[in-house]
């Protein structure tokens, strides 16, 4: 069965600290793999996309990481800040011919404190 | 939100009644979806459109309608036959179904008691 999964399910950090999000996923074939952003009452906004060849992106603060290997993935959030308290979702695309699925994880709440 | 509306932001309704949720783009993308959020469950694709006049059932479709009459609107109708209408819907489009980024809107949280 496809599933995504995340850890930890809710995270509090103190502004400044760095933190990272794990993100792992079952779903075979695999196409490539997104994190999103999503404020309290907002839609989602994407904060990068990997595919099967990358390793490593970055988007300013945040950094996304894949091991297609073992499928894992990772976002790591350098000096947070408050602005960045949000859920975090993982969602990795299936890659099945003609017929790409999503499938969502459930996210990592995260509350950044003064 | 990107170029993507839903209105409106809070809906109230009635137990046994329809209601539409609007959901307007003009990123001049093909595709269309329109998902539900639950606490504690990730995003549920409802319905999905690849171009005008066309939609798929996605994975929870029951309860639900949809039309896809111009390329820029989307509309979801929720219907008295959904068991457990109250959530929080969102609309997305993306250049074309696939492995295409999907942008979204503000959501709609219909409360229905």
């Amino acid at each position: 069965k496809n599933q995504v999964e995340q850890s930890p399910q809710s995270l509090i950090i103190l502004e400044g600290k760095n933190c990272t999000l794990q993100c792992n996923y079952t779903v075979s074939p695999f196409s490539n793999l997104r994190w999103y952003k999503q404020d309290t009452g907002r839609g989602p906004v994407s904060l990068t996309i990997m595919t099967f060849s990358e390793n490593t992106k970055s988007n300013g603060r945040y950094t996304a990481t894949l091991d297609a290997d073992t499928k894992q993935s990772s976002l790591h959030i350098t000096a947070s800040q408050l602005s960045d308290s949000a859920s975090y979702i993982c969602v990795v695309i299936g890659n099945a011919g003609n017929n790409r699925k999503l499938i969502w994880g459930l996210g990592t709440s995260l509350a950044v404190n003064p | 939100d990107g170029g993507i509306t839903q209105s409106p932001k809070y809906l109230f309704r009635k137990e046994g009644q329809n209601v539409t949720l609007s959901c307007e783009q003009n990123l001049n993308h093909d595709a269309m979806y329109w998902y539900r959020q639950d606490p504690g469950q990730g995003l549920r694709l409802i319905y999905y459109s690849q171009i005008v006049n066309d939609f798929q059932k996605g994975d929870i479709a029951e309860g639900y309608s949809v039309s896809r009459e111009k390329k820029e609107s989307f509309p979801l109708t929720v219907t008295s036959a959904q068991k457990n209408p109250t959530a929080f819907y969102l609309c997305a489009s993306s250049i074309t179904t696939g492995a295409d980024e999907q942008y979204f809107g503000p959501g709609t949280r219909l409360t229905v008691t």
